[in-house]
């Protein structure tokens, strides 16, 4: 079965900087785009980056832009997310996500990491 | 961007009684549409993919309709463990920025 998990969240102080792990298992890792997508405490799902199967393609939210880098190791089946110059606004329970065979829907999610931006 | 946005932003329901949950974009998405429910404490789970196929194990209680600006998802009996927030994302545009509604929280009436 499908698994994703992450790790890395924690609390930080503002400029400072984290990376974000998952660890992905139970279907053919190379072959699929991965997300990650964030929650804030108590607000809705904000996509965050994608990143292609085989690590040529990034995009991002504009919000993020410059300050977040996205990743894969396809050898080690995990996914990244390289966060620098944190702000409050990045305190969030980050998610990754597994994208659908047909489409960047999120077909599979982790059970989030969380991460708090405070001085 | 493409926004979307949900309503009602609370739907007070009944068990056994039928749902109707709403998500309108502010341009045409065709049927790349997608629809999730996250339970108190949980990761979102796929409902509905490609604005009405049901994900793998979702009970067919659980239907989506609709394509371009206007989507509706249908519980048509609910039962205890659906009582939840329904979130339904976009995934059409290209460069990819997906975008996904506001919620609508499912509560017991």
């Amino acid at each position: 079965q499908v698994q994703l998990v992450e790790s890395g969240g924690g609390v930080v102080q503002p400029g400072r900087s984290l990376r974000l792990s998952c660890a992905a298992s139970g279907f053919t890792f190379s072959s699929y785009g991965m997300h990650w997508v964030r929650q804030a405490p108590g607000k809705g799902l904000e996509w965050v980056a994608v990143i292609s199967h085989d690590g040529s393609n990034k995009y991002y939210v504009d919000s993020v832009k410059g300050r977040f880098t996205i990743s894969r190791d396809n050898s080690k089946n995990t996914l990244y997310l390289q966060i620098n110059s944190m702000r409050p606004e990045d305190t969030a329970v980050y998610y990754c996500v597994k994208a659908g065979i047909s489409g960047d829907y999120f077909d599979y999610w982790g059970q989030g990491t969380l991460v708090t931006v405070s001085p | 961007e493409i926004v979307m946005t949900q309503s009602p932003a609370t739907l007070s329901v009944s068990p056994g009684e039928r749902a109707t949950l709403s998500c309108r974009a502010n341009q045409s998405v065709r049927n790349k549409l997608a629809w999730y429910q996250q339970r108190p404490g949980q990761a979102p789970r796929l409902l509905i993919y490609g604005a009405s196929t049901r994900a793998t194990g979702v009970p067919a209680r659980f239907s989506g309709s609709g394509s371009g600006t206007e989507f509706t998802l249908t519980i048509s009996s609910l039962q205890s463990e659906d009582f939840a927030i329904y979130y339904c994302h976009q995934y059409n545009n290209w460069p990819p920025v997906l975008t996904f509604g506001g919620g609508t929280k499912v509560e017991i009436k």
